[in-house]
């Protein structure tokens, strides 16, 4: 099966620009994660769907973020105004919550983002 | 809010060497434990989980929870170089989807 696609793959902007950064998970995943993982820590969730309800945003920071997922599938990140320490890569991982399996996430291969 | 510490390493094993990572963990109604394997510029890929107290051993890996202790481990036998890698520990509470990841232990195998 097709794994969970990300673009870009990479970005660099200058800061107090805006960037989107675009998620489609494995086909019938219900869940959508979006990480942020700066260099040398583990990732930090942002945030995650349930199709295309929030479960939790508690982490994200709504002054300048923000994240959807209209249709309960893909799922976009932005991000503005940018700031330096939004350096980072931003993974994107989906899930499947029935089964044996319901607690493994897939990552995609993560988009890395260099404001200047 | 949930912690999860993890050593940041590096941890340096010879080829062939058991590799012992460690967590430990705040939070005690957590229940589902997960180690990830992370190499450098790629996205984490899960290597197991555990739920129940005690040994759960896949292959050449092992991961040993003591929720009493709040730690979990991980034990790589014949370790290889291409084991060279982050390895991050995740947790979950209980009721609660919502994982929280520590920042990894880097492991280096060396020939």
């Amino acid at each position: 099966e097709a794994g969970v696609a990300q673009s870009p793959r990479y970005k660099i902007i200058e800061k107090r620009q805006s960037v989107a950064f675009w998620c489609n998970p494995i086909s019938g995943h219900a869940t959508l994660y979006w990480y942020q993982q700066i260099l040398g820590q583990g990732p930090k969730l942002l945030i995650q769907f349930q199709n295309n309800g929030v479960v939790d945003d508690s982490q994200l920071p709504k002054d300048r973020f923000s994240a959807e997922r209209l249709k309960g599938v893909d799922s976009t990140l932005k991000i503005q105004p940018a700031k330096l320490e939004d350096s980072a890569v931003y993974l994107c991982a989906s899930s499947d919550l029935s089964g044996a399996n319901y607690n493994e996430q897939f990552f995609g291969p993560g988009t890395r983002l260099t404001v200047l | 809010q949930k912690e999860v510490e993890q050593n940041s390493g590096p941890l340096s094993v010879p080829e062939g060497a058991i590799a012992s990572l460690n967590c430990t963990y705040s939070d005690r109604g957590s229940q589902s434990f997960f180690w990830y394997r992370q190499y450098s510029g790629k996205s984490p890929e899960l290597i197991m989980f555990i739920y129940s107290n005690g040994d759960k051993e896949d292959g050449r890996f092992t991961a040993q929870l003591n929720k009493a202790s709040q730690y979990v481990s991980l034990l790589i036998r014949d370790s290889q170089p291409s084991d060279s890698a982050t390895y991050l520990c995740a947790v979950k509470g209980g009721g609660s989807y919502i994982p929280t990841f520590g920042r990894g232990t880097s492991l280096i195998v060396h020939p």
